[in-house]
């Protein structure tokens, strides 16, 4: 199957302050990103999502920013709270692929209370 | 609303017996079904994209005759472990898009956690 990489890079913040995650993507075709959170023994959240034709979306606490340029996602959490300890990943839709969703490597939010 | 819910939950079963996994949305209906395995510490893997009314297309490296996918209706997709080994022991999730919309979310059910002794 396939997957970006098999690390789980992690990120401790203290609670209150902002969070940034950060990730790359492989396929200068995709056309959609998605942000999930997954908590632990359950499957993936949907958090947000972007399409191609921006650089930027913003949701309750959440921003996410998109620049193709160089095939790089990001996720920002405002305010981030001990709620928000999880795994969060990137996915990226080729739409040419018939919608499948590849998954980046994710990345491990810790935030202390 | 798009809930996707998974049965079960919990598995553990004898090396060499088949496991079947159920995948169904519950308030939309899905023309395609996406079945994912994790490993702990490790990305959501693509294993297969399940097909209503047809067969399903398995990614690279995943063996079709292992792992048997059904979708027989909008709402719902099998998967079937056969003849499970130690090594197949995973976080096996599947998730699924409302018709037509392929630029969409996919909602993911809460996954099933298998273990084969």
């Amino acid at each position: 199957g396939e997957s970006v990489g098999l690390h789980l890079p992690t990120l401790s913040v203290q609670e209150g302050d902002n969070s940034i995650i950060n990730c790359a993507y492989s396929n200068s075709a995709s056309d959609y990103f998605i942000w999930y959170k997954q908590e632990s023994g359950k499957g993936p959240q949907f958090i947000i999502d972007i399409r191609s034709n921006m650089d930027k979306r913003q949701g309750q606490r959440v921003t996410v920013l998109l620049n193709k340029t160089v095939k790089h996602l990001s996720l920002q959490i405002a305010a981030t709270q001990p709620g928000d300890s999880a795994v969060y990943f990137c996915a990226e839709n080729t739409g040419n692929q018939g919608g499948k969703l590849i998954f980046g490597q994710g990345t491990e939010l810790s935030v202390k209370p | 609303g798009a809930v996707v819910s998974q049965h079960p939950s919990r598995v553990i079963c004898k090396s060499g017996t088949s496991v079947k996994i159920e995948c169904r949305s519950l308030d939309f209906q899905a023309t395609t079904m996406f079945w994912y395995r994790q490993f702990p510490k490790q990305s959501l893997m693509l294993m297969a994209t399940s097909n209503e009314g047809s067969k399903a297309t398995y990614e690279q490296g995943v063996e079709k005759d292992k792992f048997l996918i059904n979708h027989a209706s909008l709402t719902l997709s099998t998967l079937t472990v056969t003849s499970a080994h130690p090594e197949d022991s995973s976080f096996y999730i599947c998730s699924a898009r409302a018709y037509r919309k392929n630029n969409s979310p996919l909602h993911f059910g809460n996954g099933t956690r298998l273990t084969v002794t």
